[in-house]
């Protein structure tokens, strides 16, 4: 089945340490691949999204994210984590193109931030 | 600020009511998206419109209907409200088909329903 996977729900890091959160989806040709953020109470603040082209996507905030097709992911990192960066994390694709598509939503994974 | 808005921020109300939430895209933007965030189901998609048309539907219930109007503004009316309906309903926009954001969703604030 068509689908996104965020391997894990909870993340802790200390502030400063380095940050990867994992994405993987299923979809037969290489769908469009986003990375939201939502902070407690805020609605989904866009990141960075993945088209085509380089596969090192430079967003907002300090974050980057791969995308590897052998792999089938596209993780989100960032290389010192604030303590502002706490907050929940969705990967999201598009299917196909055209405009008239949703986004499908892996379930989220939730930073949390030691000072 | 995803220049998205959405009214109200929060609603309360009782079972068997109706209700009614309003999103206005940014500005330019032809494409609405609906979509349910809950504990259970997370995020899902409910409803598009293109330009005042409907265009895709996803999980949406019977007793919800949505609407664009002229103004390009849209509107998500929810009936006969159960205790389950209580969520966060997110409304999105994109731009125009043939355009680079024709495949970017930019989100609204959400308005936070809770049915008593």
């Amino acid at each position: 089945a068509q689908s996104v996977t965020q391997p894990d729900i909870h993340i802790t890091v200390s502030e400063g340490a380095s940050l990867e959160l994992r994405c993987n989806y299923s979809y037969g040709a290489t769908p469009y691949l986003f990375w939201y953020v939502q902070s407690p109470g805020q609605g989904l603040q866009l990141l960075l999204k993945y088209f085509s082209g380089d596969t090192l996507v430079q967003g907002i905030k300090g974050f980057e994210a791969e995308f590897k097709r052998s792999q089938s992911s596209f993780n989100l990192r960032k290389p010192s984590v604030h303590w502002s960066d706490a907050a929940e994390y969705f990967c999201a694709v598009v299917p196909f193109s055209g405009g008239y598509n949703k986004l499908i939503f892996g379930a989220g994974t939730r930073l949390a931030v030691h000072p | 600020d995803s220049g998205v808005t959405q009214t109200p921020k929060h609603l309360i109300t009782a079972t068997g009511q109706r209700v009614t939430l309003r999103c206005s895209p940014r500005s330019g933007d032809l494409s609405v998206y609906w979509y349910q965030q809950s504990l259970d189901q997370g995020l899902q998609f409910l409803i598009q419109y293109y330009n005042g048309e409907e265009r895709a539907k996803g999980n949406i219930l019977e007793r919800f209907s949505a609407q664009q109007f002229p103004d390009l503004h849209s509107e998500l009316n929810l009936s006969s409200l159960e205790l389950g309906d209580s969520a966060l309903y997110f409304c999105a926009s994109s731009g125009d088909v043939g355009t680079t954001d024709q495949e970017t969703q930019y989100f609204g604030p959400g308005t936070r329903l809770l049915v008593l």
